[in-house]
């Protein structure tokens, strides 16, 4: 099983609303990341965690909360969001070895589209 | 900081013609190198990826090659169908610290094949 799941595919919300999104993942991955991809441009990197810690924040707003929950489990949770949030939200997962400099290969789901009105 | 340029943004091609896909890097320090294809709308499926001490890397018609020393890469697709049809992005993975690894995208090529 090489898969990793969003939900939901697709959010609609207003700037007062307070959504989460959603990946799981079997895999035994110890890394997971959130993306956010704006049409027509490369993924962009939020968020890395590994071994369930934050170990990367890459100048995210605060209206942008991640959680890992454990290891399968990654949230991201969204409040206050601006019109220009507006993206598709990508989640992806590797193995990566503590300490031993294996690079593992990442695998994303189909992520999540998140219109803000 | 990592720079990865993919060349060309676009390429049109007749279907059954053999094409190469360009990607280069500006910082050789890498642990692996991951091609994507990109679906309109959907996410990213890892099509191949070369560890860093490995020069090419095979799945059916396609074949990635990877010269660290030089910061390229190449994405040959052979006897291209309609349904290659898709953007292919290259990444490239680094150390970033705290035993996390990031990857540095390029802005893909997009492909179309003509029936």
């Amino acid at each position: 099983d090489t898969e990793v799941t969003q939900t939901p595919k697709h959010l609609v919300m207003g700037m007062t609303n307070k959504k989460s999104l959603k990946c799981e993942q079997h895999m035994g991955h110890r890394a997971m990341y959130w993306y956010k991809q704006k049409a027509k441009k490369p993924p962009e990197l939020m968020f890395v965690y590994s071994y369930e810690k934050l170990s990367i924040n890459e100048s995210v707003p605060s209206r942008f909360s991640p959680e890992c929950p454990n290891s399968s489990l990654l949230n991201l949770h969204l409040h206050a969001l601006q019109p220009e949030d507006s993206a598709l939200y990508l989640c992806a997962s590797s193995q990566e070895g503590r300490g031993q400099g294996i690079a593992g290969e990442l695998f994303f789901g189909e992520g999540s589209r998140l219109t803000v009105l | 900081k990592q720079e990865v340029t993919q060349i060309p943004a676009a390429l049109s091609v007749p279907e059954g013609e053999n094409l190469v896909l360009n990607c280069s890097f500006t910082d050789s320090a890498i642990y692996n190198l991951q091609w994507f294809r990109q679906d309109p709308g959907k996410g990213l499926t890892s099509l191949l990826l070369i560890q860093s001490s490995q020069r090419e890397q095979t799945s059916g018609r396609l074949n990635a090659s990877l010269d660290k020393s030089s910061g390229r890469s190449t994405l040959y697709i052979a006897a291209s169908q309609p349904g290659d049809s898709a953007t292919y992005l290259c990444a490239v993975k680094g150390y970033s610290g705290a035993g996390s690894y990031q990857l540095t995208f390029g802005k893909g090529t997009k492909l179309s094949v003509i029936p």
